[in-house]
């Protein structure tokens, strides 16, 4: 089975420019989660999709990110303008079962991104 | 709001030595617990979970067990490999309310041959 896919990799932009981030979670897995990873820190959930519904948004910062899950698959997160402060890794998960965040849940490997 | 604490790193062991992992939460209800591990250069993976009290949780040797009175799921291996060397993450789901999983801030643990 494959695992979450992200692209890219990594990311090196400089502030006030705009990003995206690609996230292919396990074939038909329902829920897909983005994380936020500051260097030294756990993961912070930015948003939650079940299928191609938003289930929870409230830690997304909504002037300058957002993400959409079209069709409940793929997903894509941009940030548009880049602030210092977004330098982070992402990381996107998926998990199975419609119950959420207390199945377990895979992660993909993440995208590191740099803001200059 | 609900949050985990877990002791600081790094952790340096001996090959075979024990290990424990400290990690409490606080949540209403009852949530779902989980240990991650990151190990270098790949993303968290699941490495055992407990949902509901009195629980144990186990894989690859390790075993945590959801304590509701103490509000604990402490991480244990009774001897370490070099190849556990990793990044270890403690997390809850809440029971209700909302949906937020709460991860702790990770400890490092280096075992060294």
């Amino acid at each position: 089975e494959a695992g979450v896919a992200q692209s890219p990799r990594y990311k090196i932009i400089e502030k006030r420019q705009s990003v995206a981030f690609w996230c292919n979670p396990i074939s038909g897995h329902a829920t897909l989660y983005w994380y936020q990873q500051i260097l030294g820190q756990g993961p912070k959930l930015l948003i939650q999709f079940q299928n191609n519904g938003v289930v929870d948004d409230s830690q997304l910062p909504k002037d300058r990110f957002s993400a959409e899950r079209l069709k409940g698959v793929d997903s894509t997160l941009k940030i548009q303008p880049a602030k210092l402060e977004d330098s982070a890794v992402y990381l996107c998960a998926s998990s199975a079962r419609t119950s959420g965040p207390r199945e377990a849940q895979y992660f993909g490997p993440g995208t590191r991104l740099t803001v200059l | 709001g609900n949050s985990v604490t877990q002791m600081e790193g790094p952790v340096t062991l001996s090959e075979e030595a024990f290990l424990t992992i400290n990690c409490t939460y606080t949540a209403t209800g009852y949530p779902s617990l989980f240990w991650y591990v990151q190990y270098p250069g790949e993303g968290l993976q699941l490495l055992l979970k407990a949902t509901k009290a009195d629980d144990k949780g186990s894989n690859k040797g390790f075993e945590a067990t959801y304590r509701k009175e103490t509000t604990s799921f402490h991480l244990e291996k009774g001897s370490v490999q070099v190849s556990d060397s990793a990044v270890y993450f403690c997390a809850l789901s809440p029971s209700g309310g909302s949906y937020i999983p709460t991860f702790g801030r990770g400890t490092s643990l280096i075992v060294h041959p």
